[in-house]
């Protein structure tokens, strides 16, 4: 596609509950990053995948979140049994392969936990 | 759309005027580096980029100085304009810590762009 999209928009659960984040890069790109994003803040890294192996995952916060890319493309965050302090905008971004290219962004997800 | 904005410094410009956005960042070790626009209620918007072995790098209408000595990044926006309102991130990648993918984002700066 033209640029990174991110599904929902929004999400609203309730606590306790699980959510999936869902990422879809641009088309080519290998390397796909999620980070949280704070108001007034710049974005956190969580984890990042090259194809379908994730790379790194020392920026998530604890074993209740996951992510997955099983064929290299789309990507899954997952966040099981949700608390308040998850709330927050998450944002995905993607980039072609090599060392030095940037990062692409998509709009996010806010995620709101009642 | 959400702030992005809420307790960032604020750089207030008149149209037309140069900006001249400023950043420090963390590690020496860090060899790329970029610039990002972020609009109300949107991702972080790239701009321009420049690696550690560069100390310039123009774009259109922006350029970017990297000061390795003391850390130090800046993004100059020449004749600036009502649509580059928005908070501007610095962001620097480094081959350390085991990591070589993430990014890590400096505090932003809202500019205001009176007309």
């Amino acid at each position: 596609g033209a640029g990174v999209s991110q599904s929902p928009r929004y999400k609203v659960t309730k606590r306790g509950q699980d959510v999936a984040l869902r990422c879809d890069p641009i088309s080519g790109h290998v390397s796909l990053y999620w980070y949280r994003q704070a108001l007034g803040q710049g974005p956190e890294f969580l984890t990042y995948f090259n194809y379908e192996a994730q790379q790194d995952k020392s920026g998530l916060p604890n074993d209740r979140f996951s992510a997955e890319r099983p064929e290299g493309s789309i990507s899954t965050l997952t966040i099981q049994r949700t608390e308040q302090r998850d709330s927050a905008m998450y944002r995905c971004a993607s980039s072609l392969a090599g060392g030095d290219q940037p990062q692409h962004f998509g709009d996010g997800t806010r995620l709101s936990i009642l | 759309g959400e702030s992005v904005g809420l307790h960032l410094p604020t750089l207030s410009v008149q149209e037309g005027d140069n900006s001249i956005i400023n950043c420090a960042y963390s590690n020496s070790a860090s060899d790329y580096f970029i610039w990002y626009k972020q609009e109300s209620g949107k991702g972080p918007q790239f701009i321009i980029d420049i690696r550690s072995n560069m100390d310039k790098r123009q774009g259109q209408r922006v350029t970017v100085l990297l000061n390795k000595t003391v850390k130090h990044l800046s993004l100059q926006i020449a004749a600036t304009q009502p649509g580059d309102s928005a908070v501007y991130f610095c962001a620097e990648k480094g081959n350390y810590g085991g990591s070589q993918g993430n990014l890590i984002f400096g505090k932003g700066t809202k500019l205001s762009v009176k007309p």
